[in-house]
């Protein structure tokens, strides 16, 4: 079958960092995204990898291991707002998203 | 543009009954879906659209129907509402190639603001 886990919830300090862990078993591979969530929102983009490595979007940073089936999202001096969840989803090779659960991100000042 | 909106934002429905609830994009993607979100999963994908007069089942198909009459339109309807459709229900949309200079890239799904659905 095919699985995406990631940790239900996380604690952080404003002004800390903060790395929420994704792995997953899926079949095929055709890229992994990172939505945030904040509570009685929809989703919404915030990175895409399909090589591994890291890509870095400003405070927003996320890695990919494809032969570890890993993925983490790396979040810098956290501020209140990005309390939310995060959640992330694999593309498998039939294009469709698989979703793992989310990570809800508590921060505090 | 207003992106991806979704009607109703909430419903509440008695066992049985029927509703359909409207999901519209204004940027011209080919792609449509429709999850559905319940505390402690995934998004779950009931049924997609590759293009107009198409649809395709997801994950969850059960007790739901879809159509996509129109591009921009994708449509889903519960025919007998039952308690175990209460869920928040997401409209998605995207496109397999690019169809403005500001999206970071293809296939990136573009949510609505949802639907929360009760039945009771």
């Amino acid at each position: 079958g095919q699985n995406i886990d990631q940790p239900t919830e996380m604690t952080a300090t404003e002004g800390a960092i903060v790395q929420i862990n994704c792995t997953y078993q899926t079949s095929g591979f055709n890229g992994l995204f990172w939505y945030q969530q904040h509570a009685g929102e929809a989703p919404t983009f915030l990175s895409y990898n399909v090589l591994d490595g890291l890509e870095e979007k400003g405070r927003f940073s996320s890695f990919l291991s494809r032969s570890k089936g890993y993925s983490y999202l790396l979040l810098k001096e956290l501020q209140m707002k990005d309390s939310a969840s995060y959640l992330c989803a694999v593309m498998d090779s039939n294009y469709q998203l698989i979703w793992g659960a989310g990570t809800k991100l508590i921060i505090k000042p | 543009n207003a992106g991806v909106t979704q009607t109703p934002k909430f419903r509440v429905l008695k066992t049985g009954q029927s509703m359909t609830l409207l999901c519209a994009q204004d940027m011209n993607h080919e792609y449509m879906y429709w999850y559905r979100q319940d505390p402690g999963m995934g998004l779950r994908l009931i049924h997609y659209s590759v293009g107009e007069g198409t649809t395709a089942k997801g994950e969850v198909p059960d007790g739901y129907n879809v159509s996509r009459l129109k591009k921009q339109n994708f449509l889903l309807g519960l025919e007998s509402a039952a308690p175990s459709q209460t869920s928040v229900y997401f409209c998605a949309s995207s496109s397999p190639v690019s169809t403005s200079g500001s999206e970071p890239l293809t296939d990136t799904q573009y949510f609505g603001p949802g639907t929360r659905l009760t039945v009771l």
